[in-house]
């Protein structure tokens, strides 16, 4: 079974700075990852897939995340960080033979001036 | 599209109370879900359905039921509610497995908040 890890839970950065979320996974098969994003009081909004095609894949709102498999890594990154970017950030994988997703335990990013 | 939609928005119960939470998706998909959120937990998925009248279990299904009669509904049920049970609870779709090469993904509604005391 895969599953995913979140290696930071809170991440805290100036407007303007890059952004770097952390995310491990182990899967014993190329896994599907996806990170997704929660604002306040909101449901889930994708922001981006890995699906073993391109190993740097990009989403929305400036972001994208690397597919490292010697470090088993799905790292989301964005070069400037902006006040809206400040959110809860889940890093998914795919269990139950493809029909269920994993969470992470989640990221809040915290974004000041 | 509408999407995915839930109903209540938030809702309080009394321990032993029973109720049930509404999903309708408009978007023709065959798979559905219900997650809740606990902090600092991420997601735990309860019941999962990939058609009409299939459903399975997911993480952490007990004290819950489902059923799937249409294409478009996926009602979650309380049937004794515990403080356990306080959470947020997302419904999502997608329009198949959520995995396969061309990256379905899944939409997911508002959620329900929902206190038992």
């Amino acid at each position: 079974a895969q599953s995913v890890t979140q290696l930071d839970s809170h991440v805290s950065v100036s407007e303007g700075t890059p952004v770097l979320l952390r995310c491990n996974y182990s899967s014993s098969y190329s896994p599907s990852l996806f990170w997704y994003v929660q604002h306040p009081n909101k449901g889930l909004q994708l922001l981006l897939k890995y699906t073993s095609a391109a190993t740097l894949v990009k989403g929305i709102n400036g972001f994208e995340a690397e597919f490292k498999k010697s470090e088993t890594s799905f790292h989301l990154t964005k070069p400037s960080a902006h006040m809206s970017d400040a959110a809860e950030y889940f890093c998914v994988g795919l269990t139950g033979g493809g029909n269920k997703l994993t969470f992470g335990t989640g990221t809040q990013l915290k974004v000041e001036l | 599209n509408a999407g995915v939609t839930q109903t209540p928005k938030f809702r309080i119960l009394k321990i032993g109370q029973s109720m049930t939470l509404q999903c309708t998706q408009d978007m023709n998909h065959n798979y559905m879900y219900w997650y809740r959120q606990d902090p600092g937990m991420g997601l735990k998925l309860i019941y999962y359905s990939v058609g009409a009248g299939i459903t399975d279990k997911g993480e952490v299904p007990n004290g819950y039921n489902v059923s799937r009669s249409t294409t478009e509904d996926f009602p979650l049920r309380l049937e004794l509610a515990a403080p356990s049970q306080t959470s947020v609870y997302f419904c999502a779709s997608s329009p198949s497995r959520p995995g396969l090469d061309f990256g379905e993904t899944q939409y997911f509604g508002p959620g329900t908040r929902l206190l038992v005391l």
